[in-house]
């Protein structure tokens, strides 16, 4: 079954420093997610990306974070400055729907585990 | 505000019973709804998506309920199995967007 693949498991970092996470969306989806989910709170959305451009992102997504598709296949997100509360876990996910057909199902990776120093 | 509420506290069943979850929302006006299964350390897993205009959806011993006067979902897992322990999801996109909100997640520990 084809999955969402995510690199680094597990990053540990030095307040300050950038960090990027590596994810391998669904060969034939169209639409990537970033989300996070700190510790004992609930998943939530960071930024959607769809043609090579943001479609969406949250609050949450301010100019320390950035989105980039550096290839065919690879799909990254920065954190140019890390603070102690980006530690949290990671998610990567995609979708193959457009919005218009009003299914949009996420699969996700497992996650990267950042933890901020 | 908008808010979408699971009950925090962990539901305990034995094996073999009816395992009934709830997702309350408020300030939505879901086009559907969908049910996650996450395990500790693990990415969300997509269980069922259920419509705006439909009741009820079913998968093998799952159910899923919409109720959008209520502002309400319930999902049920028949005849549950230790296996079935893992913290349930419920996410709400929203005609426009898309993108799932989802809620915090109920934990079912079923024992055996």
């Amino acid at each position: 079954e084809p999955e969402v693949t995510q690199t680094p498991s597990h990053q540990v970092t030095q307040m300050g420093q950038e960090v990027i996470l590596r994810c391998v969306p669904i060969s034939n989806h169209l639409y990537f997610y970033w989300y996070r989910q700190i510790l004992g709170q609930k998943v939530e959305f960071l930024v959607s990306f769809y043609n090579n451009e943001i479609s969406e992102k949250s609050e949450i997504f301010d100019d320390q974070f950035s989105v980039e598709r550096p290839d065919g296949s690879n799909f990254t997100l920065k954190i140019r400055s890390t603070k102690l509360e980006d530690s949290a876990m990671y998610f990567c996910a995609s979708s193959e729907t457009s919005k218009g057909s009003g299914a949009n199902v996420l699969t996700f990776g497992a996650g990267s585990r950042l933890t901020v120093l | 505000s908008q808010k979408i509420e699971q009950n925090s506290e962990a539901l305990n069943i034995q094996e073999g019973k009816t395992a009934t979850l709830t997702c309350n929302y408020t300030n939505y006006s879901p086009a559907y709804l969908q049910w996650y299964r996450q395990d500790p350390g693990r990415g969300p897993v997509f269980l069922l998506l259920i419509r705006e205009n439909e009741k009820e959806k079913r998968k093998e011993r799952l159910k899923v309920t919409f109720d959008t006067t209520l502002k309400q979902s319930l999902f049920h897992i028949t005849a549950s199995q230790p296996a079935d322990s893992a913290t349930y999801l419920c996410a709400l996109s929203q005609g426009g967007s898309y993108i799932p909100t989802f809620g915090r997640g109920t934990s079912l520990i079923v024992h055996p």
